[in-house]
């Protein structure tokens, strides 16, 4: 298996664009997990996912954050208008709902200028 | 309610000196307990799980963990530190009955030759 893919790999923007990061679990894990990784704030969970529905989204920070899991294989991340502050690692993790290990991506570097 | 506490946010060894990084946890049940490593650039890989049973545990790359109830501690060694050694390493438990994994905020090990 490929483990997790994570697109892209780095994202440069401007403040005020959108920007959206994809994440593919691997085949067969039901569960998905978005982080975001800063220096200042370490790993942070943002949102979850248990057979495509959202089951704990408390750690999206703030509205602008949104994510979807339209179908087993594919996961998103938008930020909507973008910020200098949410420059961070954010990684997607994924986990079959029986074993309890969760695998992560390589992670996208998002900077917003 | 989950919590990870890793002392020592840095850690410096010489090539070959005995690696000990340290980890404890508070949980109202008895918690899965993992060791994961972040390499430069690269996502979080998984060292070592601790679920059941032996409560020594080895993992990838020589490291090993052992569970002590009465101390709430899952610390994590490795005899001989190599130089390939150095990188971030996250504690993380998981309550057996729930969803998310609770990381600690890291260890930055450094390898001195």
């Amino acid at each position: 298996d490929a483990g997790v893919i994570q697109s892209p790999r780095h994202e440069v923007t401007e403040m005020g664009q959108e920007v959206t990061l994809r994440c593919k679990p691997i085949s067969g894990h039901n569960s998905l997990f978005w982080y975001r990784q800063t220096m200042m704030r370490g790993l942070e969970l943002l949102i979850y996912f248990n057979n495509n529905v959202p089951i704990d989204d408390s750690g999206m920070p703030e509205d602008r954050f949104s994510a979807k899991m339209p179908n087993a294989s594919f996961s998103t991340l938008k930020i909507q208008p973008s910020e200098p502050r949410d420059s961070a690692v954010y990684f997607c993790a994924s986990r079959a709902l029986a074993k309890n290990i969760q695998y992560f991506g390589a992670g996208t570097r998002l900077s917003v200028l | 309610a989950q919590s990870v506490t890793q002392l020592g946010s840095h850690v410096s060894v010489s090539e070959g000196a005995l690696v000990l990084l340290r980890c404890n946890y508070s949980s109202s049940v008895p918690p899965y307990l993992f060791w994961y490593v972040q390499y430069p650039n690269q996502g979080l890989q998984l060292l070592l799980k601790y679920t059941t049973g032996a409560t020594l545990v080895k993992g990838i790359n020589g490291f090993e963990a052992e569970f002590k109830k009465s101390e709430t501690s899952f610390h994590l060694t490795k005899p001989s530190a190599h130089m390939s050694d150095a990188a971030e390493y996250f504690c993380a438990v998981s309550p057996f009955t729930g969803n998310q994994f609770y990381f600690g905020t890291g260890t930055s090990l450094t390898v001195i030759p």
